[in-house]
């Protein structure tokens, strides 16, 4: 049982380029999200998959795209990277529909946008 | 004035101390989440609360609704428990968001 993974955990892109951060949970969780985690300034909420086949915006979804691709699967994709985008990604699931139960979080995808 | 307060900010120990990180909210919440970040690494869920009392191993949680209030306690506490405790607390009425509180710094020294 792996919880939730995410790949890649490294990630160098140059200004323009586009790619796809992929996340997969196999505990049978109805909801998932992607966070941001930038120094000093906590961890901020991208979008949210509520259910499968629904997406929606959090906090700081601008230049950002989400799919919900099936229940286990919530992939992020940044379609042209800017250096502020340099951060720390954090995909999470819980099990029931919103965080009024336990959050499970994967471990992290560190990108640097150069 | 953040919705969510964490105190203390940082915090240094000498190893077996009782620890104590609390936790004050503003706003109406859920639920509250306690969670754990090791330098470098990825979030670990340790308790969601959303009244009374939870423990597990050496650390125990606690929230007083009528206070707005909670704290996680670790007991006998070793140098593999540093790390960032981070309080989270899910909004009343808005069940996808964390409001965030900015973490405690946890050392403990051998």
């Amino acid at each position: 049982n792996a919880g939730v993974t995410q790949t890649p955990k490294f990630q160098v892109l140059k200004t323009g380029q586009s790619m796809t951060l992929q996340c997969a949970q196999d505990m049978n969780h109805n909801s998932m999200y992607w966070y941001r985690q930038d120094p000093g300034m906590g961890l901020r909420l991208i979008y949210y998959s509520a259910s499968e086949g629904t997406t929606d915006k959090g906090e700081v979804p601008n230049g950002y795209n989400v799919s919900r691709l099936n229940k286990r699967e919530f992939s992020l994709r940044l379609e042209s990277a800017a250096p502020s985008q340099t951060s720390v990604y954090f995909c999470a699931s819980s099990v029931l529909s919103g965080l009024n139960t336990e959050a499970f979080f994967g471990q992290g995808t560190r990108l640097t946008v150069v | 004035k953040n919705e969510v307060e964490q105190s203390p900010q940082n915090l240094t120990a000498q190893e077996g101390e009782f620890i104590t990180i609390n936790c004050s909210y503003s706003v109406g919440i859920s639920a509250l989440h306690w969670l754990q970040q090791h330098p470098g690494g990825g979030i670990v869920s340790l308790f969601m609360l959303s009244s009374g009392k939870k423990k597990h191993g050496r650390l125990i949680a606690t929230i007083n609704i009528q206070e707005k209030h909670s704290s996680l306690h670790i007991t006998a506490s070793h140098p593999r428990d540093s790390a960032v405790y981070i309080c989270a607390a899910t909004r009343s009425g808005s069940n996808y968001q964390l409001i965030w509180g900015a973490g405690t710094k946890l050392i403990i020294k051998p």
